[in-house]
């Protein structure tokens, strides 16, 4: 029941861009982002309803494909502020109130 | 505003004690949720509060156990504790659904 996000690491350069990709085998409800910097609690990016809708947040957006159970995170133009541990986190149904993470992707922005 | 909050941030226990972690939500959220967090296993849900009930358990054994208090302040236990439960442990409070969870810094459980 755990969603699987890939890739597991990716190393940026600043300026690069970035997809994160998380995967259910289940059908959602929703899909949440978070992004988890060493030591620090994990932050609220941006959450997607059944749908299939897509949403933006500055220069990081996510879309959701209800048909394949998909979500996928784009970062676009990378900063260094955006190094941190990425996690989705899904959840079934909407009586559910169980939040699943993925495993985490390591996203690294160098200079 | 205020975040959530979390007491205490560090703990160490001897194994076989009992520990009780506390979470004071933002205000206005009532869904308190938590999670063990371990470099192996990542974010494992552990349980989830909506005014004083109970809406969903993970699978953890019953030493691990939870409350949620008329203000929406929520407490997790863990009796017996073993060496496999040192872990940071997050509490997130929400609005409820849909909305996305505000996360507390964590306790840093050690058992030794």
């Amino acid at each position: 029941q755990q969603p699987v996000q890939s890739p597991q690491a990716v190393i940026l350069r600043e300026g690069e861009d970035a997809v994160i990709n998380c995967s259910s085998s289940k059908a959602l409800y929703s899909v949440h982002w978070y992004r988890q910097k060493h030591g620090e609690a994990p932050i609220f990016l941006m959450i997607l309803l059944k749908g299939g809708e897509q949403k933006g947040h500055d220069k990081i957006s996510a879309s959701f494909n209800e048909k394949k159970q998909q979500s996928s995170l784009y970062l676009t133009a990378s900063q260094l502020s955006y190094s941190g541990t990425y996690f989705c986190g899904t959840e079934i149904s909407s009586s559910n109130y169980k939040l699943t993470f993925g495993k985490g992707t390591l996203l690294t922005v160098n200079p | 505003k205020a975040g959530v909050t979390q007491t205490p941030r560090y703990l160490i226990k001897t194994r076989g004690q009992q520990v009780t972690l506390s979470c004071s939500p933002i205000s206005g959220h009532r869904s308190v949720s938590w999670y063990q967090q371990t470099p192996g296993q990542g974010l494992q849900f552990l349980f989830e509060y909506f005014s004083e009930t109970q809406r969903n358990k993970g699978n953890f054994p019953g030493r691990f156990s939870g409350r949620q208090f008329s203000n929406s302040r929520s407490e997790m236990n863990v009796s017996t504790l073993e060496l496999g439960d040192s872990a940071l442990y997050l509490c997130a409070s929400s609005f409820d659904k849909p909305y996305g969870y505000t996360f507390g810094s964590g306790t840093r459980l050690t058992v030794v």
